[in-house]
C-alpha cells in the first residue's frame, strides 16, 4: 500500500524566505511526527500530532517553526524567515496507536537547503 | 527517556551473521526495546521490537537479556543492503504514541 509521502523532495530557498513542507501520512494513521536530520547530526524530534489532542511542540527549535495538521490527515511544516542553520532533511512519520506497538513509518524526507 | 548505549560502528562480511549490541541499564518495566535502521539517503525504517521475550521476524531477531539491561539485534545473514545506521530506542508503552529519541546509533559496514 501507499507509504508516507513528502513534498517537495528537495527545496532550495534564500535566507529570509518562508518555506512550507508537506507530509501525507498513511491513511488511517492517527499519529504524525516531524523530525529533522542535519548534515552529520542525528535525528531530532520536532513535533507530533495524535488524534484531536494538543500537539507536542516540545522539539521545535524556535518560534519560526510551526506545523499544522488539517482534518487529521495532511500536515504542513512551516519555517518562517529561514536561516542557513535550518538546512537539513525534514522527515515525517506516521503511526497507528495500538497498545504496546507504535511502529513509525517514515517518509523519504524533504532536503531543505537555505542559501 | 531512558538512554541506550551502542558502539559507534561495526563491520562484518557479507553472508555472515551480525550481532549489534545495545545497553540500556536504566530501562523501566514499561519500556519496549525498538530497533530502527536508516539506509543511506532514506528515512529510518522499523526493524523489530520487544519487551521481555526474544523476537523474530523476517528482517532480524532480537535477543533480550534476562534482566533487560541489554539487548542484541541479530542479522542472520548480512547482505550489502544491510549496510545502514542501526538505532536502539526505548519507548514507554504506558505513555501512548510518542516521539522517538534517536541516539547516534551503530553504523554497520558490510564487506563483500
Amino acid at each position: 500500500g501507499a507509504g508516507v509521502s513528502q513534498s517537495p523532495s528537495n527545496k532550495v530557498t534564500e535566507k529570509g524566505k518562508d518555506v512550507e513542507l508537506r507530509c501525507d501520512p498513511i491513511s488511517g494513521h492517527t499519529a504524525l511526527y516531524w523530525y529533522r536530520q542535519s548534515l552529520g547530526q542525528g535525528l531530532e524530534f520536532l513535533i507530533y500530532f495524535q488524534g484531536n489532542s494538543a500537539p507536542d511542540k516540545s522539539g521545535l527549535p524556535s518560534d519560526r517553526f510551526s506545523a499544522e495538521r488539517t482534518g487529521g490527515s495532511v500536515s504542513t511544516l512551516t519555517i518562517q524567515r529561514t536561516q542557513q542553520e535550518d538546512s537539513a532533511v525534514y522527515l515525517c512519520a506516521s503511526s497507528l496507536v495500538i497498545a504496546g506497538n507504535y511502529e513509525q513509518y517514515f517518509g523519504p524526507g524533504t532536503r531543505l537547503t537555505v542559501t | 527517556d531512558a538512554k541506550t548505549t551502542q558502539p559507534n560502528s561495526m563491520e562484518s562480511n557479507e553472508e555472515e551473521p551480525v550481532h549489534l549490541p545495545c545497553n540500556h541499564s536504566t530501562i523501566s518495566g514499561t519500556d519496549y526495546i525498538h530497533w530502527y535502521r536508516q539506509l543511506p539517503s532514506q528515512g529510518p525504517e522499523y526493524v523489530i521490537h520487544g519487551l521481555t521475550s526474544n523476537v523474530n521476524n523476517r528482517m532480524a531477531s532480537l535477543a533480550i537479556a534476562e534482566d533487560r539491561k541489554s539487548s542484541t539485534l541479530i542479522l542472520h545473514r548480512a547482505t550489502l543492503r544491510d549496510a545502514a545506521v542501526y538505532y536502539c530506542i526505548l519507548r514507554d508503552a504506558s505513555q501512548g504514541a510518542q516521539k522517538l529519541v534517536f541516539g547516534q546509533g551503530t553504523r554497520l559496514t558490510i564487506n563483500p
